[in-house]
């Protein structure tokens, strides 16, 4: 069972450049989410998602895209990549509160460097 | 909204010290209630929850109660170890409310020998 899957672990971007952060689950989970993690801030909601074709905005979305074209996959898009986007981020899965307790699953970080 | 309150860090401990770390919370609805570890360079696991009032939950000789009354969760161990060293996360889902989970920002535990 493998869980809550990220990919890529580390990449290092120039500033502008694109790129797409992977994350699949095999649970069926309904609710995907990511946040990016700080120094000192915690972990912040960047997108979520209820289910395939569903997406909403976490507290920090500005400069990030995401869809959800099937249960599985849950990829985040960063469209032209900036500094302040150096971060590490995580990816999350949970059964809706109808069906479970609401624990998360967690992939195990990407960490992106912007240069 | 929904909102959890943890102590800030980082706690500091020798081996086989006695261990709390803060939680409270507010919630609309009737929240579960969770801690999270975090090792170095890893991601989130799940360390214990509880899901109604007066559920004590226990993992790795770690214990939080679940206490409606004083909306709290706080997190104790009796002994820790250098293996122990990890930032701590308190969490809650609303069942009753949204259901993005809310978290605390935190609190670094680092354990001397």
């Amino acid at each position: 069972n493998a869980g809550v899957t990220q990919t890529p672990k580390f990449q290092v971007l120039k500033t502008g450049q694109s790129m797409t952060l992977q994350c699949a689950q095999d649970m069926n989970h309904e609710y995907m989410s990511w946040y990016r993690q700080d120094p000192g801030m915690g972990l912040r909601l960047i997108h979520y998602s209820v289910g395939a074709g569903i997406t909403d905005q976490g507290e920090v979305p500005n400069g990030y895209n995401v869809s959800r074209s099937t249960t599985e996959d849950f990829p985040l898009r960063l469209l032209s990549a900036a500094p302040s986007q150096t971060s590490v981020y995580f990816c999350a899965s949970s059964a809706l509160r109808d069906s479970g307790t609401g624990e998360l699953f967690f992939g195990e970080g990407s960490r992106l460097t912007v240069l | 909204g929904d909102s959890v309150t943890q102590m800030e860090g980082p706690v500091t401990l020798s081996e086989e010290a006695f261990l709390t770390i803060n939680c409270t919370y507010t919630a609309t609805g009737y929240p579960s209630l969770f801690w999270y570890v975090q090792y170095p360079g890893e991601g989130l696991q799940l360390l214990l929850k509880a899901t109604k009032a007066d559920d004590k939950g226990s993992n790795k000789g770690f214990e939080a109660t679940y206490r409606k009354e004083t909306t709290s969760f706080h997190l104790e161990k009796g002994s820790v170890q250098v293996s122990d060293s990890a930032v701590y996360f308190c969490a809650l889902s609303d069942r009753g409310g949204s259901y993005i989970p809310t978290f605390g920002r935190g609190t670094s535990l680092i354990v001397h020998p």
